[in-house]
């Protein structure tokens, strides 16, 4: 058990550029989770992933946003056209099925500063 | 709309003590289960402990149990024994037993900071 692996763990853009991140879950877990989250507050819900299949998005998730799961093994999260409220910390988790037998395991995040 | 609510923003506990963060949820539904988790400095999210809504029995982890109250909505983690390893932010979190894809909901935190 690696653990859930971030890539990049900081990044910094100029304002309307695009940003993709990446997130690596833990091998066989099946379920994959965005989450943001910004200064003083706790993460917020923004996609989930059952394999490959993109089963719910948050309203937070605007049309600038867009997240996939190609096999169902790693994800990203791609921002376009950056905007200054973009600023946060993106959380991905990974689970494997029902969470009443496991958790949602969490990576360290990936930090993005909108200039 | 299921709402998570911490109102301690802050708390302090000297190493060896006891302290005890509070935490409030609101929902309709009868399923569900209950977290806590921990975020050192480093920002790595760590589950602490665990409820299910189903179970009358608090569950306990070690130094680390809670006093579930779900007529009340309550859900309240005690620290026991604190060590200086147990500062950082505590999230309290919910999600439904179906139909979610099992979505954490999180309240705003509680910084915990144990003093020597």
């Amino acid at each position: 058990d690696t653990g859930v692996s971030q890539n990049p763990r900081h990044k910094i853009t100029k304002r309307g550029q695009n940003v993709t991140f990446r997130c690596d879950p833990i091998s066989e877990h099946n379920r994959l989770y965005w989450y943001r989250q910004t200064l003083g507050q706790g993460p917020e819900f923004l996609t989930y992933f059952q394999n490959e299949a993109q089963l719910e998005k948050s309203r937070l998730l605007s049309d600038r946003f867009s997240a996939e799961r190609p096999k169902g093994s790693f994800s990203t999260l791609e921002i376009q056209r950056t905007e200054q409220g973009d600023s946060a910390m993106y959380l991905c988790a990974s689970s494997l099925g029902d969470i009443g037998q496991q958790p949602q395991h969490f990576g360290d995040g990936t930090r993005l500063s909108i200039l | 709309a299921q709402t998570v609510t911490q109102s301690q923003p802050e708390m302090s506990v000297q190493e060896a003590e006891t302290v005890t963060l509070s935490c409030t949820y609101d929902t309709s539904e009868n399923n569900y289960y209950l977290f806590w988790y921990k975020q050192p400095p480093s920002r790595q999210m760590i589950l602490v402990i665990r409820q299910e809504a189903y179970k009358q029995q608090n569950a306990t982890e070690n130094r680390f149990s809670v006093n579930f109250q779900k007529a009340a909505k309550s859900f309240s983690l005690k620290i026991s024994d604190s060590q200086l390893g147990d500062t950082a932010m505590y999230f309290c979190a919910f999600t439904l037993s179906a139909g979610s894809g099992y979505a954490l909901n999180f309240g705003k935190g509680t910084s915990l900071l144990v003093t020597p």
